[in-house]
This record gives structure tokens, C-alpha cells and sequence, in this order.
């Protein structure tokens, strides 16, 4: 079966730092992967997604980047955290096939100092 | 614009007290609906996938239906154990388009 990975759980950082989220994947080959966040009450705001390996797509314009540097190993990154990066990040695949839905994994609460 | 869009934001009830949660959709060319159920501090888990107009999921005390505007997620003499937030998703092209959810209590 399927399983995803994403590490840390919970992340303290001070303003101006870097960040490296982690996410993998086990049990399937090529999947789409996707990084959302999440605000108190809110829905998930897409951030990025790839349907492949070197393939990032970029929905919102921010302090934060992707990146897949193998097939089922997907980095959030940040090279300075802003006070407004604070929340909770989750990472989600689906199969490369269409019409499937997503599953995420426990997701990384980040807070800004 | 795509959008998605739940109500209410929040409902309480008492167990066993049945009732319905509303996903309505704005989007072109809808590949699929999706409901999942997110406990605090979780990330959202997998519930239920409809497809076209007209149908119907169970799972245990919950059931989702689908027509051409909206979804419904009906509970059914729900336990305490079903309080949690319910999100609403869809999906056009390879992307996914959330709703803000329903959080549930249920209070015994």
C-alpha cells in the first residue's frame, strides 16, 4: 500500500532563516505531488505541484519554492522566512492517472519567531 | 472563477441527531468530487469519490450524493466520534480546488 512521509511535525524558526521541508512517497511510481498550506479555519491553499521529476508548477507568488529532485521526493523551500510563512503545510499525492483523489500526509506545523 | 464553497462553517449537534453538510461547486469541466474528513493537528484523510450527477457513496454513518451544482455529506445518527472537519474538494485538470470546511461537534 501507499504511504507518505513528511517531516518535521512541528518547526520553530526565527525570521529571516532558511526552511527545508521534507515530503516522500512509498508504494507508487510517478505520482503528482502537491505542497498546500493551510491557515487557522481556512481552506488549503495550494502552493506547488509536479507531475514529475524537475517539474514544479507555481500557484502562488511567495517567499517559498519547490523542488523534486527524485520521483517521489518533494522539498518545500525557503531561503529567508517571512513572519506571514507561519501556519501548517501539508504535502498530498495522487496517482499520475486523472480523476483520483489526493492523500496527504500528518503535515508540518511551522511557526515564525 | 473556479470556486468551492461549504456550509455551514460549523455545526453542532447532539448524538444521534442527523443532519447534512453542503459543497457548493463553481468549476469547468469537473473531473471529480472529493470529501475528506481532517481531525485537528492531521492532515485531511480520504473519504469518498463522486463523479458525475446523480451519485451516491456510503460509509458507514455517512453518505455523499452529487448533482450538477453542489454535494451533500448526510450523517446519520452521528457518535462523538464523527466530530471533526469535513472539506469539500474538486477537481479540474490536475488541479484541486478546496472549500474551507464544516467543522462538526457532536456532543453526546
Amino acid at each position: 500500500s501507499q504511504t507518505i512521509h513528511q517531516w518535521p511535525a512541528t518547526l520553530v524558526q526565527p525570521v529571516g532563516s532558511p526552511l527545508s521541508l521534507e515530503c516522500t512517497v512509498e508504494g507508487t511510481s510517478n505520482p503528482n505531488l502537491y505542497w498546500y498550506r493551510q491557515a487557522a479555519g481556512r481552506g488549503l491553499q495550494l502552493l506547488f505541484y509536479s507531475v514529475g521529476i524537475g517539474q514544479i508548477s507555481s500557484e502562488v507568488p511567495q517567499n517559498l519554492s519547490a523542488s523534486r529532485p527524485q520521483d517521489r521526493q518533494f522539498i518545500l523551500s525557503s531561503k529567508k522566512l517571512l513572519l506571514s510563512d507561519s501556519g501548517f503545510y501539508l504535502c498530498a499525492w495522487s496517482p499520475p492517472n486523472r480523476d483520483q483523489p489526493q492523500h496527504f500526509g500528518d503535515g508540518t506545523r511551522l511557526s515564525i519567531l | 472563477e473556479d470556486q468551492v464553497t461549504q456550509s455551514p462553517e460549523a455545526l453542532r449537534l447532539q448524538e444521534g441527531e442527523s443532519s447534512s453538510l453542503n459543497c457548493s461547486y463553481t468549476v469547468s469541466g469537473l473531473r471529480g468530487l472529493f470529501w475528506y474528513r481532517q481531525d485537528p493537528g492531521k492532515g485531511p484523510e480520504f473519504l469518498f469519490t463522486l463523479y458525475s450527477a446523480g451519485e451516491e457513496k456510503e460509509k458507514e454513518r455517512l453518505k455523499a450524493t452529487l448533482t450538477k451544482k453542489e454535494s451533500f455529506l448526510h450523517i446519520t445518527a452521528p457518535k462523538p466520534e464523527d466530530s471533526a472537519t469535513y472539506l469539500c474538494a474538486v477537481q479540474a485538470t490536475n488541479k484541486f480546488y478546496f472549500g474551507s470546511g464544516t467543522k462538526l461537534n457532536v456532543k453526546p
